[in-house]
C-alpha cells in the first residue's frame, strides 16, 4: 500500500534549527512536496523535490533521497511565525498526491 | 497570485440535508480537487477533475458527488449529509496535465452536520 509517515508533533526554540522527517512508500514516484499550514488556514506550498539532494530556499531547505524513500524539511533561524503544521506529500505514478498527517511544530521563546 | 475561493468558511447543516460546497479559482487551472481534512489523518482526496465536465473518484467518494460545468468552478455535493461527514473541506487547483505542479488551496470550509 501507499503510506507517508512523519512525526505528529515537534517542539523547538526560537532562533534554533529543526529538521522534520518524512518517509514514504508509493506506487511509483514523481516527487515530494512540503506544505505549511497555520491553524485555521489553507496549506501553502513550500517546496518540491524530485531529484536526490538538497534544495535551499532562504531559511527553509528540503532534502530528498529516492533510494531511501526519505525526505526532510530543515528550518533555520526559527521564528515564532514558523509555528504551524508541516505537511509532506508524495506524488505517485498517477501524479496523485499521498499526504502525511502533518507535523505540528511548536516554537518556544 | 493564485486565488482559490471557497464559498463558506463555516457551515452547519442537519442530517439528511443536501449540501453544496462551492469553489472558484481565478488562474485558469485545468485541475481541481476536493479533500477532507480530519485530525490525525492526512488530506484525503474525495474527487478531482482534469477538465470541464470531467470528474474522477478519489480515495473516499462515497456519499459525495461533484460538478464542473465551468473551468473555474468545482462544486462538492453531499447528497444526504451524515454526522460522519463533519469535517474540514479543502478545495485545491493546479495547472498542467501529466506533470507535477503544486496545488493551491482555498481557506477551507468547516462543515458541521448535526
Amino acid at each position: 500500500g501507499q503510506n507517508i509517515d512523519q512525526p505528529t508533533e515537534m517542539t523547538a526554540t526560537e532562533g534554533a534549527i529543526v529538521q522534520i522527517n518524512c518517509t514514504y512508500q508509493t506506487s511509483g514516484f514523481n516527487g515530494l512536496f512540503w506544505y505549511q499550514q497555520h491553524a485555521g488556514e489553507a496549506p501553502t506550498f513550500l517546496s518540491y523535490n524530485v531529484l536526490d539532494g538538497l534544495e535551499e530556499k532562504g531559511r527553509f531547505s528540503s532534502f530528498l533521497s529516492r533510494s531511501k524513500g526519505y525526505s526532510y524539511l530543515l528550518l533555520k533561524e526559527l521564528q515564532m511565525k514558523d509555528s504551524a503544521s508541516y505537511l509532506c506529500a508524495a506524488s505517485d505514478s498517477n501524479y496523485q498526491l499521498i499526504w502525511g498527517a502533518g507535523t505540528k511544530l511548536i516554537i518556544k521563546p | 497570485d493564485v486565488k482559490v475561493t471557497q464559498s463558506s468558511r463555516y457551515l452547519v447543516k442537519r442530517t439528511g440535508e443536501k449540501v453544496f460546497l462551492e469553489c472558484v479559482q481565478d488562474m485558469d487551472h485545468e485541475n481541481m480537487f476536493w479533500y477532507r481534512q480530519d485530525p490525525g489523518l492526512g488530506l484525503r482526496l474525495i474527487y478531482f477533475s482534469y477538465d470541464v465536465k470531467m470528474k474522477e473518484k478519489g480515495d473516499i467518494p462515497e456519499g459525495y458527488s461533484v460538478s464542473r460545468e465551468k473551468k473555474e468552478r468545482f462544486s462538492l455535493i453531499l447528497e444526504s449529509a451524515s454526522t460522519n461527514q463533519t469535517s474540514m473541506y479543502l478545495c485545491a487547483s493546479s495547472s498542467g496535465t501529466g506533470d507535477v505542479q503544486p496545488q493551491h488551496f482555498g481557506d477551507g470550509t468547516r462543515l458541521s452536520i448535526l
